[in-house]
């Protein structure tokens, strides 16, 4: 098992340029998560699926941002037209049914020039 | 009602000494708390977690307690080591599983 991977681990990009970022989850896990992390702060988070299905989206979650998980496997995360707030760790988890431990992966971090 | 405090902000120890974390939370849908454990550039890790129905519980060094009457959990790191120096997260979620609340953070060092 070799656990959750996130790619790219980092990011650099020009303010309002588009960005994406994939997770592959642990293989048998249906639940996936994605958090942000800003310096100093704990995860903060921003929309989970169970299978494909899409089940919660948080305030953070602006309409710049759009996540997906096409075949219940993989997400990607997506931002438009990024700002200089965006600037962060963005964290990948997963879990297996409902009341399963998250596991998270080493994050993408992403840096606004 | 859905943020977990946490303390202290940083905390060090002397190299064998017991490390201490408290988290407190006011929702008490809260039914999963967990503790995670993070080193620079890599993501959290999951330590040890309990479940309300129980008051403690002890994996190797690590332990837990939890008073569900004050709503507050704590992290005991016993015989700690320069190797535990990190920074350690509580988290609370409800619904057995679903998104995770985390709390501030504590930057823990362990010195020699």
């Amino acid at each position: 098992d070799t656990g959750v991977s996130q790619d790219p681990r980092h990011k650099i990009t020009k303010r309002g340029q588009n960005v994406t970022f994939r997770c592959d989850p642990i293989s048998e896990h249906n639940r996936l998560y994605w958090y942000r992390q800003t310096l100093g702060q704990g995860p903060e988070f921003l929309t989970y699926f169970q299978n494909e299905a899409q089940l919660e989206k948080s305030r953070l979650l602006s309409n710049r941002f759009s996540a997906e998980r096409p075949k219940g496997s993989f997400s990607t995360l997506e931002i438009q037209r990024t700002e200089q707030g965006d600037s962060a760790m963005y964290l990948c988890a997963s879990s297996f049914g409902k009341g399963g431990p998250q596991h998270f992966g080493d994050g993408t971090r992403l840096s606004i020039l | 009602q859905q943020q977990v405090k946490q303390s202290p902000q940083s905390l060090i120890v002397q190299k064998g000494g017991i490390s201490i974390i408290n988290c407190a939370y006011e929702n008490t849908a809260f039914d999963y708390f967990p503790w995670y454990q993070q080193f620079p550039g890599k993501g959290p890790a999951l330590l040890i977690a309990i479940r309300p129905d129980v008051s403690e519980k002890k994996e190797g060094r690590f332990t837990i307690s939890f008073n569900k009457s004050a709503k507050q959990f704590s992290l005991h790191i016993m015989d700690s080591q320069p190797g535990d120096s990190a920074t350690y997260f509580c988290a609370a979620s409800h619904n057995q599983g679903g998104k995770l609340i985390f709390g501030q953070g504590t930057e823990l060092s362990v010195k020699p």
